[in-house]
């Protein structure tokens, strides 16, 4: 079975500070991994994709990582702003449909 | 370009009633999306379309809930009856090459 975890649950860090969210996942054959940000009320909005041939992929602030041997992804936040308050939803697609599977993601407080 | 609409935004009805949410694509885009996101998880996928085809229900409750894209644009969701753990928002999503998907503010739904 598919499965997606994503570390910590929930994080709290004051502006301009940096964070790494992190992504463990099963899901094989493995095609492909998108970030996700939902901000309070709204639908996720991609952040980020990432295949198996790519380690790093930068969307400004937004740094994602991959590592397909180890089935581990993660997502660093540099120089935090007040409106990256919002879950991060990490997303593999993979499996013999080629489903996408959510993680429960992670849900980051900025304070000022 | 406009997003996904959806409507409403949030409804509130009491266990064993009925109730309907609607959901406008992106145009142009023929895949359909629909997914339940309890409080504190990941979006599931209930339901997906292409055109006016069904292309997955399997974690669709089909005894209680039901949907249906008829001209292949617009789609409803229906949950006759509700129960309480129906509570959750309900999130609308299209794609264009079933790549990148869109999603709605979705709508958000009490049961009493």
């Amino acid at each position: 079975k598919n499965q997606v975890e994503q570390s910590p649950q929930s994080l709290i860090i004051l502006e301009g500070k940096n964070c790494t969210l992190q992504c463990n996942y099963t899901v094989s054959p493995f095609s492909n991994l998108r970030w996700y940000k939902q901000d309070t009320g709204r639908g996720p909005v991609s952040l980020t994709i990432m295949t198996f041939s790519e380690n790093t992929k930068s969307n400004g602030r937004y740094t994602a990582t991959l590592d397909a041997d180890t089935k581990q992804s993660s997502l660093h936040i540099t120089a935090s702003q007040l409106s990256d308050s919002a879950s991060y939803i990490c997303v593999p697609r993979g499996g013999s449909a080629r489903q996408l599977t959510f993680g429960s993601g992670t849900q980051l407080t900025v304070l000022p | 370009e406009a997003g996904v609409a959806q409507s409403p935004r949030y409804k509130i009805i009491e266990k064993r009633q009925s109730v309907a949410f609607w959901c406008n694509p992106i145009s142009g885009h023929a895949t359909l999306y629909w997914y339940q996101q309890i409080l504190g998880q990941g979006p599931k996928l209930l339901i997906q379309f292409q055109n006016n085809g069904v292309v997955d229900d399997s974690q669709l409750p089909k005894d209680r809930f039901s949907a249906e894209r008829l001209k292949g644009v617009d789609s409803t969701l229906k949950i006759q009856p509700a129960k309480l753990e129906d509570s959750a928002v309900y999130l609308c999503a299209s794609s264009l090459d079933r790549t990148e998907q869109f999603f709605g503010p979705g709508t958000r739904l009490t049961v009493l």
